[in-house]
């Protein structure tokens, strides 16, 4: 089945513990995004990667980090969290990033609370 | 930059009411329009899109919506909502980066409500 998979779905932690969140493709896509979700504000793209080792900012990029070391995964790295990054996260694909028209497939989301 | 509004951050219809969920973009040039649904604890799923090949768009689950340029709107309609439509719906726009890439702007989402 053709999915976009994170884990873990639900994850509580302290302010300042390292965290990482999987992102993982099986559709050969090229493009992969991280969004953060918050009531009232819509997704917000954090970070963005065109292809493999091609990363770049989005939108609110500020106390995260990514890498694409390989196509299939995207990783999400949260070096020292505080409680303003507690939100559901989104990582999405798509086949290519330079279509305008190219669906984003979306994964069931990470729900992360920072204490 | 463009932007997308969606009017009404929840909206209750009674099974088998019209469904309208309201979205207006801002662009400067001929926008690509999309509506994401997400239902309860899932990532968003894609409803419709609109393209620039037609202005009335079908989608999935019987949703409907129509690009309607002199209004810079992009409403979501569905005739008759079932109990199943109760979600979430994001109006989305792709904008173009710096190099050469499309992201999605969202609107900040509009949770539909149905009632028995």
């Amino acid at each position: 089945e053709a999915q976009v998979t994170q884990n873990p779905r639900y994850l509580i932690t302290v302010t300042g513990k390292k965290l990482t969140v999987t992102c993982s493709q099986n559709m050969n896509h090229e493009y992969m995004s991280w969004y953060r979700q918050d009531p009232g504000l819509g997704l917000r793209q954090i970070y963005y990667s065109m292809n493999v080792e091609v990363t770049d900012k989005g939108d609110v990029p500020e106390g995260y980090k990514v890498s694409r070391k390989e196509k299939r995964n995207f990783p999400l790295i949260l070096e020292s969290p505080s409680p303003n990054q507690t939100s559901l996260y989104f990582c999405a694909s798509s086949v290519h990033g330079t279509e305008f028209n190219n669906e984003q497939f979306f994964g069931p989301g990470t729900r992360l609370t920072v204490l | 930059a463009q932007s997308v509004t969606q009017l009404g951050s929840h909206v209750s219809v009674s099974e088998g009411a019209l469904v309208l969920l309201r979205c207006n973009y801002s662009s400067s040039v001929p926008p690509y329009l999309f509506w994401y649904v997400q239902y309860p604890n899932q990532g968003l799923q894609l409803l419709l899109k609109y393209t620039s090949a037609a202005t009335l768009v079908k989608g999935i689950n019987g949703f409907e919506a129509e690009f309607k340029k002199s209004e810079t709107s992009f409403h979501l309609t569905k005739p008759s909502a079932h109990m199943s439509d109760a979600a979430e719906y994001f109006c989305a726009v792709s904008d173009l980066g710096m190099d050469s890439s499309y992201k999605l702007i969202f609107g900040s989402g509009t949770r539909l409500l149905v009632r028995p």
